[in-house]
């Protein structure tokens, strides 16, 4: 079945640092895919998407390349705040179908 | 739009115990979806309706597992014969189905079940 796999974490980073998450996936189609984040103490918000090939998502300066050739979704920002601290899980779907989620990555950004 | 919203946020229950979930998607939401999330895991598919009607159950949805959404508004989950395995954060999604929308899923805070 389709699966997805993130960088494990936690990462810690030094704010302005530059940030890369890891995701990968294994999907038969062409599903879409999605980063989806959870500060603490609340619930999953989507952060972006993106539906075919080498659509970019962008969103909070935050963002993911769709790479088919390589299938992967990788999560990039070019200066970390220690707001970005929070839980980050990639996702795909087929279509409207459910949401196929990575184990998540916890971030620590250090002021 | 109040978004998603579930009731309780918590709940702990004693083992063999039966516990209910509510869920309200956003009003115009025609479709529903259930997930399990349990410490330090990505959430996992538990089943969604459109409408009334459910659609796909995971296999991770025991026979002890039952959930309805009778008038294609809120749903409810419920665990019948709770065991310790069940405690988890149980996750209710919505999102506005058919071929020009974009499948978004909006989640609501989720509901803490601790079976004891």
């Amino acid at each position: 079945g389709d699966s997805v796999t993130q960088m494990e974490g936690p990462v810690t980073l030094s704010e302005e640092a530059f940030l890369t998450i890891n995701c990968t996936y294994t999907a038969t189609g062409y599903p879409s895919l999605f980063w989806y984040v959870q500060y603490p103490g609340e619930g999953l918000q989507l952060l972006l998407k993106a539906t075919k090939a080498d659509d970019k998502g962008s969103n909070k300066g935050f963002e993911a390349t769709y790479r088919k050739e390589t299938t992967s979704f990788h999560l990039e920002k070019g200066s970390v705040q220690v707001s970005d601290s929070a839980v980050y899980f990639c996702a795909l779907s087929q279509g409207a179908q459910k949401l196929v989620f990575g184990q998540g990555t916890r971030l620590t950004i250090n002021p | 739009d109040t978004g998603v919203s579930q009731n309780p946020r918590h709940k702990i229950t004693k083992r063999g115990q039966n516990v209910t979930f509510r869920c309200d998607p956003i009003s115009e939401h025609n479709r529903l979806y259930w997930y399990r999330q349990t410490l330090g895991q990505g959430p996992e598919f538990l089943t969604y309706f459109q409408n009334e009607a459910q659609l796909e159950k995971s296999r991770l949805l025991s026979d002890r597992f039952s959930a309805e959404r009778p008038k294609g508004s809120f749903s409810t989950l419920e665990i019948q014969r709770t065991e310790q395995g069940d405690s988890a954060m149980y996750l209710c999604a919505s999102s506005l189905g058919g071929p020009r929308n974009s499948h978004e899923q909006y989640f609501g805070p989720g509901t803490r079940l601790t079976v004891t």
